[in-house]
């Protein structure tokens, strides 16, 4: 079975700070993606970043970049130089590559302050 | 990518009665799934929309109080049926496009049942 774990609840950050949000996923799979989903306060998910289990490189893209670890099964996702506007619930999320589904972590509730 | 319209987009219902909630995509997709987010809380599977044939729940989902149709490959409805308090939930649309791996969300129906 796959689970997805954020031990992080909810996080404070003051506008400009860097945050870094935890993503812990478990799964017996060798090929499997995993994501990283926004939800703001209007309710619907937007779709942030994607990586499949066969690369491992970290990337940057704009003030967003992720490091995906195999080796402790982490998917960690950092915001540079935060703005109110990333206040939102992000969501981890992991897809097997043979099943349709996706399995959702808790989510972490980010609030940035001005 | 693919665009998905979903109405209503929120309700207040009385305990009892049922409400019919509709997910337009403007291209034909492969898989579609309905989730339900309660107050708080991450997302959970309903079941995945077939077209053409019986949807497929999930475990904890049956279909006499989650009715589903999926006329074709744009369209679906999901029904809370005999609603109570505990229903009062988001709903999301969910689609997955061929050659796609992230999926797509409507932008969800926040249903309140009083």
């Amino acid at each position: 079975a796959q689970k997805v774990t954020q031990a992080q609840t909810e996080i404070s950050v003051v506008e400009k700070e860097d945050v870094t949000l935890d993503c812990v996923y478990e799964t017996r799979d060798t090929t499997y993606y995993l994501f990283w989903y926004k939800q703001p306060p209007s309710g619907e998910l937007v779709f942030l970043i994607r990586r499949n289990s066969f690369d491992e490189q970290n990337e940057i893209s704009g003030r967003y970049s992720w490091n995906f670890q195999k080796s402790t099964s982490s998917f960690n996702f950092t915001i540079t130089a935060s703005q109110v506007v990333d206040s939102a619930v992000y969501f981890c999320a992991l897809r097997v590559d043979y099943g349709q589904n996706f399995v959702f972590g808790p989510g972490t509730r980010l609030s940035v302050l001005p | 990518s693919a665009v998905i319209s979903q109405k209503p987009s929120r309700d207040i219902c009385q305990r009892g009665t049922s409400l019919t909630i509709q997910c337009q995509v403007d291209s034909q997709v492969t898989m579609m799934f309905w989730y339900r987010q309660q107050p708080g809380q991450s997302l959970t599977l309903i079941a995945t929309a077939n077209q053409g044939s019986e949807a497929t729940y999930e475990s904890g989902f049956v279909i006499d109080k989650f009715p589903i149709s999926r006329p074709n490959l744009t369209f679906s409805t999901l029904t809370v049926s005999n609603m109570s308090p505990e229903d009062s939930s988001i709903y999301l649309c969910s689609v997955h496009v061929a050659g796609i791996t992230e999926a797509f969300f409507g932008q969800g129906t926040r249903l309140t049942v009083v």
